[in-house]
């Protein structure tokens, strides 16, 4: 059955280290989207991809990078000049034309 | 700069009654409006919508209300239920591009 998948779902990596968080959906959206949701401020923007090999910077894109070789893929790698990576990362699609917009279960990255 | 501003971080309404949840926003430019509802350590799922064209939009027991010149949406939960407990996020979107949240609001459903 169709959906999107995000994996791991509980991560835990070394300070300075990079890592990658992976989102796949069988949608056939076109359109994906990375959120970082931290206690008390709602779900943030990261990146978001409208068409594959095209993506846009969010509102607090420093510190993370983003790939969009295929539709179904859009993995989202937190590097080591992101100064508090520790937090719920969600991932979501949408078909072009529709606003709906339908999330992953979230990946929960400490960094120690 | 939060366009989309929800001031209440949590509510709490006894079940069987109304529940009724805030949003603001400042963004004239956004023509879309969804709520969604989240549990702990899951993925939001979409609630209802509203498109701006549209004052009232009901499904079931849910009905989402706007008010464009006070840029103001709400959403209504009648009658409530434990199963409504949970945090419900606000969003909007300027012609089907990216969606902005608000803060959220936990609801909890007293029985």
């Amino acid at each position: 059955d169709g959906g999107i998948t995000q994996s791991p779902k509980y991560l835990f990596r070394k300070e300075g280290q990079n890592v990658t968080l992976s989102c796949e959906q069988n949608l056939n959206h076109d359109a994906m989207y990375w959120y970082r949701q931290d206690p008390g401020q709602g779900l943030r923007l990261i990146y978001y991809s409208q068409i594959v090999n095209d993506f846009q910077k969010g509102d607090i894109a420093e510190g993370y990078s983003v790939s969009r070789e295929k539709k179904e893929s859009f993995p989202l790698t937190v590097t080591s000049a992101q100064k508090n990576p520790t937090a719920f990362y969600l991932c979501a699609s949408s078909m072009r034309a529709s606003t709906e917009a339908f999330f992953g279960q979230g990946t929960r990255l400490t960094v120690v | 700069d939060q366009q989309v501003k929800q001031n209440s971080p949590s509510l709490s309404v006894q079940e069987g009654r109304i529940s009724i949840l805030n949003c603001d926003y400042t963004n004239s430019m956004f023509d879309y409006f969804l709520w969604y509802k989240k549990y702990p350590a899951e993925g939001p799922t979409f609630l209802i919508s509203i498109s701006s064209i549209k004052d009232k939009n009901e499904d079931g027991r849910f009905t989402v209300f706007l008010n464009k010149s006070a840029k103001h949406l709400s959403l209504h939960i009648v009658p409530s239920q434990p199963g409504d407990s949970a945090v419900y996020f606000c969003a909007a979107t300027p012609g089907a591009q990216k969606l902005v949240f608000g803060q959220g609001t936990r609801l909890t459903i007293n029985p």
